[in-house]
């Protein structure tokens, strides 16, 4: 069961865009909600997180929205570099006592291209 | 400084043979992971540990063992029984708990079935 659902798959954007990564979740028993940032044979690092008590957080060029009755979240990279070209997942952490405690299950990616 | 070390980083094994990859860390983490990664896929749970000789199954468990004897160390083992085992396998830490939250993640290991 694919509990996080992240469109699109793939993106391509011009240097200095926007870029947006969406993901939808299934379950109300998540309580954080991390986006990671993978560089070609490297692991994913935490690039920013949110708790689902605010709609949005922004931490330099990088914001994620939160839309809790929605179950959806995005990510938005701002004035977009090419140093920005990587992988991005989204995630979301099973809430303490339930099924899925613990566990950060991770969207399906999407391979992000800025181009100069 | 501390991180998560994966060993090795490349791998090539032949059909029916056993592989254990390794994963230490020194972050002093109660909590370990192990992904698989696969294109288009995401990172897919295998197997998780809590606390030192505990672990439990991820949602991709069967063709893979785990122990978890140290702290430091919780080491992964692709049977013959995996039927598609060539994947990108990344090992994480993290505080355990309800403070679970950021995972570490080391810089993976690459094994190719031959």
């Amino acid at each position: 069961q694919q509990q996080v659902k992240q469109s699109p798959q793939s993106l391509i954007v011009q240097k200095g865009g926007i870029s947006i990564i969406n993901c939808a979740y299934e379950n109300t028993a998540f309580d954080y909600f991390p986006w990671y940032q993978q560089f070609p044979g490297k692991g994913p690092a935490l690039l920013i997180a949110i708790r689902p008590d605010v709609s949005e957080k922004k931490e330099g060029r990088f914001t994620i929205s939160f839309n809790k009755s929605a179950k959806q979240f995005s990510l938005h990279i701002m004035d977009s570099q090419p140093g920005d070209s990587a992988t991005y997942f989204c995630a979301a952490r099973g809430r303490h006592g339930s099924s899925n405690t613990g566990k950060l299950i991770f969207g399906q990616g999407t391979t992000l291209q800025v181009k100069p | 400084d501390g991180g998560i070390t994966q060993s090795p980083k490349y791998l090539f094994r032949k059909e029916g043979q056993n592989v254990t990859l390794s994963c230490e860390q020194n972050l002093n983490h109660d909590a370990m992971y192990w992904y698989r990664q696969d294109p288009g896929q995401g990172l897919r749970l295998i197997y998780y540990s809590q606390i030192v000789n505990d672990f439990q199954k991820g949602d991709i468990a069967e063709g893979y063992s785990v122990s978890r004897e140290k702290k430091e160390s919780f080491p992964l083992t692709v049977t013959s029984a995996q039927k598609n085992p060539t994947a990108f396998y990344l090992c994480a830490s993290s505080l355990a708990g309800e403070n679970t939250g950021e995972l570490f993640f080391g810089e993976g290991s690459r094994l190719t079935v031959l």
